[in-house]
């Protein structure tokens, strides 16, 4: 049982390329999160999802896609990155049953946007 | 919006000292709250949670009372060892998203010498 795995672990992009940062877990888990981290502002939520093909935006979704076409699978796409977009990011995933509230995190993405 | 407010860090202590992480929120309705931790390098993982007012939620030696009143949460270690130094998220979830969705402290970085 993997959990949440993230790849890459970390990344260097120009201003401007797109890429995307691929979220997996195994543990049939409804509803996944993408966050980011960023010194002096805690854990942002950037989208979310509630199961296959339905996705939301969070607080800061802004440069962000997202699609939801398998319920392991998450990624997050940057579309034209820019340098505001450096940062941490966690992919994490719960359940509906038992405790929805607990969520398991990925050991996260470190994004350098230059 | 919901928001949580945790104690600014570094917090350095000595192993054996006694810890109080200070976190209090602002949430509509009734909340539940968690702490999380984050090992250097790793994602963050759930240490405890309280689901109602006046419970205690405990795990590794931690605790935290879910004071309504006060609208607090703070975290509590009696006696804490090297291997405790993390970065501690105090969090809630107001229930909207599904139950899932999460509102995050900034964090509040312990270091504990020997």
């Amino acid at each position: 049982n993997a959990g949440v795995t993230q790849t890459p672990k970390f990344q260097v992009l120009k201003t401007g390329q797109s890429m995307t940062l691929q979220c997996a877990q195994d543990m049939n888990h409804e509803y996944m999160s993408w966050y980011r981290q960023d010194p002096g502002m805690g854990l942002r939520l950037i989208h979310y999802s509630v199961g296959a093909g339905i996705t939301d935006q969070g607080e800061v979704p802004n440069g962000y896609n997202v699609s939801r076409s398998t319920t392991e699978d998450f990624p997050l796409r940057l579309l034209s990155a820019a340098p505001s977009q450096t940062s941490v990011y966690f992919c994490a995933s719960s359940s509906y049953q038992g405790s929805p509230e607990t969520q398991y995190f990925g050991p996260g993405t470190r994004l350098l946007v230059l | 919006g919901d928001s949580v407010t945790q104690m600014e860090g570094p917090v350095t202590l000595s192993e054996e000292a006694f810890l109080t992480i200070n976190c209090t929120y602002t949430a509509t309705g009734y909340p539940s709250l968690f702490w999380y931790v984050q090992y250097p390098g790793e994602g963050l993982q759930l240490l405890l949670k309280a689901t109602k007012a006046d419970d205690k939620g405990s795990n590794k030696g931690f605790e935290a009372t879910y004071r309504k009143e006060t609208t607090s949460f703070h975290l509590e270690k009696g006696s804490v060892q090297v291997s405790d130094s993390a970065v501690y998220f105090c969090a809630l979830s107001d229930g909207t998203g599904g139950g899932n969705k999460l509102t995050f402290g900034t964090g509040t970085q312990l270091k504990v010498e020997l």
